[in-house]
Order: C-alpha cells, then sequence, then structure tokens
C-alpha cells in the first residue's frame, strides 16, 4: 500500500519556470490538501478538496492553481515560479468522517527557485 | 491569538526523562485533535488522536481540556528516538486541520 506519493522529491527552477507537483494516493481518501513548509516554520495550506471536480483556496494559494479530476490524483501547479516560492511541499489526504480526519501525508517536494 | 500555539522549545532532556508539552488553540469549535511528529526533513507522521476523556498509547499520554482550549503531551520515559518535532493539530472546517508550527525535542544519551 503506498499511501501518498509525491513526484519529483527535489526540483530546481529558474525564476519564470513552470512546473506541475504531483501527487496521487491509494487510499480511495476524498479529501487531498497541499501544503507548503518554510524551513523552521509550520505548515501553510494552499489548497484543498473534498472531491473530485471540487477545489478550494487555503491561506496561501496566490501563483499556485489544482485540479482534481479524479479521487486519486491532486496535482498543484507553479506559474511564473518566484524565489518565494522555494519551500518543501506536502500533499495530504484524509477521508471524511464524524469531525475531522487524521491527515496522511507524502513524504514531499523539495523546490528550489533560482 | 493564535489559531494554535506551541512552546518552539527546544527541549533538551537526558534519555528516560518525562517531558510534557502544551498546545493552546483559539477555536472553541474545533472538535477534532491530534499530535503528529516530524523528523528533520521529513513528512508530518501522526503520532496520536487527542479524546476528550484522555487517552494513552505506550509512552504517550494526550490530554484534552475543552473548557480551557488546551492540549498537552506526555512523553515518559524518553528515547533517543523520541528527538523529533512534536505538533498540535486541531480542526477548523471542512476536514481541515490547523497544525501549530511545533515543540522540538531533542533527547540526549
Amino acid at each position: 500500500n503506498a499511501g501518498v506519493t509525491q513526484t519529483p522529491k527535489f526540483r530546481i527552477l529558474k525564476i519564470g519556470q513552470s512546473m506541475t507537483l504531483q501527487c496521487t494516493q491509494d487510499m480511495n481518501h476524498n479529501y487531498m490538501y497541499w501544503y507548503r513548509q518554510d524551513p523552521g516554520m509550520g505548515l501553510k495550506l494552499i489548497y484543498y478538496s473534498v472531491g473530485a471536480g471540487i477545489t478550494d483556496k487555503g491561506e496561501v494559494p496566490n501563483g499556485y492553481n489544482v485540479s482534481r479530476s479524479t479521487t486519486e490524483d491532486f496535482p498543484l501547479r507553479l506559474e511564473l515560479a518566484a524565489p518565494s516560492q522555494t519551500s518543501v511541499y506536502f500533499c495530504a489526504s484524509s477521508s471524511p468522517g464524524t469531525g475531522s480526519q487524521p491527515q496522511h501525508f507524502g513524504d514531499g517536494t523539495r523546490l528550489s527557485i533560482l | 491569538r493564535k489559531e494554535v500555539e506551541q512552546d518552539p522549545g527546544p527541549f533538551n532532556v537526558p534519555e528516560g526523562a518525562t517531558v510534557a508539552f502544551n498546545c493552546t488553540y483559539s477555536n472553541s469549535a474545533s472538535q477534532s485533535f491530534f499530535w503528529y511528529r516530524q523528523d528533520c526533513r521529513k513528512e508530518p507522521k501522526l503520532l496520536m488522536s487527542v479524546y476528550s476523556s484522555g487517552n494513552e498509547d505506550g509512552r504517550f499520554t494526550a490530554q484534552l481540556n475543552r473548557a480551557s482550549q488546551y492540549i498537552s503531551l506526555l512523553i515518559r520515559d524518553s528515547k533517543l528516538s523520541d528527538s523529533a518535532t512534536y505538533l498540535c493539530v486541531v480542526s477548523r472546517s471542512q476536514g481541515n486541520l490547523i497544525f501549530g508550527k511545533g515543540t522540538k525535542l531533542s533527547v540526549k544519551p
């Protein structure tokens, strides 16, 4: 059981380039999330999705886009990469239920914008 | 008041010590509470859920005080492998969770 899988694990981009961070989960979870974590800081929610075809903004959505065409996949797109987007990006998923269920994380994508 | 507040530490303790972490949250409507651990440069991993009556998992005990909006984690008989950052996590809405910035624990031989 792979859980949440993120690719790539590392990437270096030039300012102004674009890229897509991939995230897929095999747990049939409806809810999926994208976070970023800057050094020494907590997790900040970028976007989330409660099911296929439904996405919503989190705390820090500017400069990012997402789509959710299937239950399994939740890619994060960076358009016009900026140095401020240098961070570690985590994708997570959870199942719906009474209250909020714990989230399961992928092992992250380390992104540097130079 | 921040949504979730934790003492950042670091807590430096010898092996075998008992250490306690505290966390406060601002949203009285929060229903779900968790402790995660995060190793350096790794993803957060669920340590345990926190229930109103308090709960224990081996050397780890979690407590919730809804009236004071306060959560705690107690680690007994600390091991070197317990060295990590411990994240206090509180539910918001739509399945969303708010992660505290974490408390760093370093267990020394």
